[in-house]
């Protein structure tokens, strides 16, 4: 069964600074989707960034960017100049193709000092 | 244009009664998933439907069922509630599946006492 792994449950970030939140996830298919979603404490859930599996080049949405590594079955976020909006929950998450299910992992929790 | 909307926003049951709610989607999408979300399991996938058919199914048990009607509005209804249904349940829509982004609702907080 696949399944997505976010190792750091909680990360902290100065003002203005650069993050990165790890994912991996486990799968057989060699087509798939990848998602990033935030979570702010209102609770509604907001799409990212959306990085296509075949796709070599790394999706970039201003701000956040995503490290993609396909053999290592790694999907990193990245987020410049990070800023107090940004405080959330993040979540990775999964899709193949030929499913209709999005396989979310357990949510990184983001706090920005500032 | 209108997001997705969710009612209620909170609902308070006791244990045995049922429940539903109610997700309508974006304009134009046909496809509206369900999460129910908690601290202690996270997102856990409920089940999916695409113009009125429930294309996939998460484990959950049976009474957990939803539906979906040909204006692509969603419910989904939990019968015999126990305390264990106590959560956030979330509504996605997208296009056509979730491969080009959900967009999701801001959830129904069912508290079950």
């Amino acid at each position: 069964a696949q399944t997505v792994t976010q190792s750091q449950p909680e990360m902290s970030v100065q003002e203005a600074e650069t993050v990165t939140l790890s994912c991996t996830y486990d799968t057989s298919e060699s087509d798939y989707y990848l998602f990033w979603y935030k979570q702010p404490p209102s609770r509604q859930m907001i799409l990212v960034i959306r990085q296509e599996a075949y796709k070599q080049q790394n999706a970039t949405e201003n701000r956040f960017s995503v490290n993609f590594q396909k053999a290592a079955k790694s999907f990193s976020l990245k987020i410049s100049d990070s800023q107090l909006g940004d405080a959330a929950m993040y979540f990775c998450a999964y899709e193949e193709t030929s499913y209709d299910k999005v396989i979310f992992g357990p949510g990184t929790s983001l706090s920005v000092i500032p | 244009k209108a997001g997705v909307t969710q009612t209620p926003r909170y609902l308070i049951k006791t244990r045995g009664q049922q429940v539903t709610l109610s997700c309508s989607p974006i304009s134009g999408h046909r496809s509206v998933s369900w999460y129910q979300q908690t601290p202690g399991q996270g997102l856990q996938f409920l089940f999916e439907y695409f113009s009125e058919t429930q294309r996939n199914k998460g484990n959950f048990p049976g009474r957990f069922s939803g539906r979906q009607f040909s204006n692509s509005r969603s419910e989904m209804n939990v019968s015999t509630l126990e305390l264990g249904d106590s959560a956030l349940y979330l509504c996605a829509s997208s296009l056509e599946g979730g491969t080009d982004g959900y967009t999701f609702g801001s959830g129904t907080r069912l508290t079950v006492v």
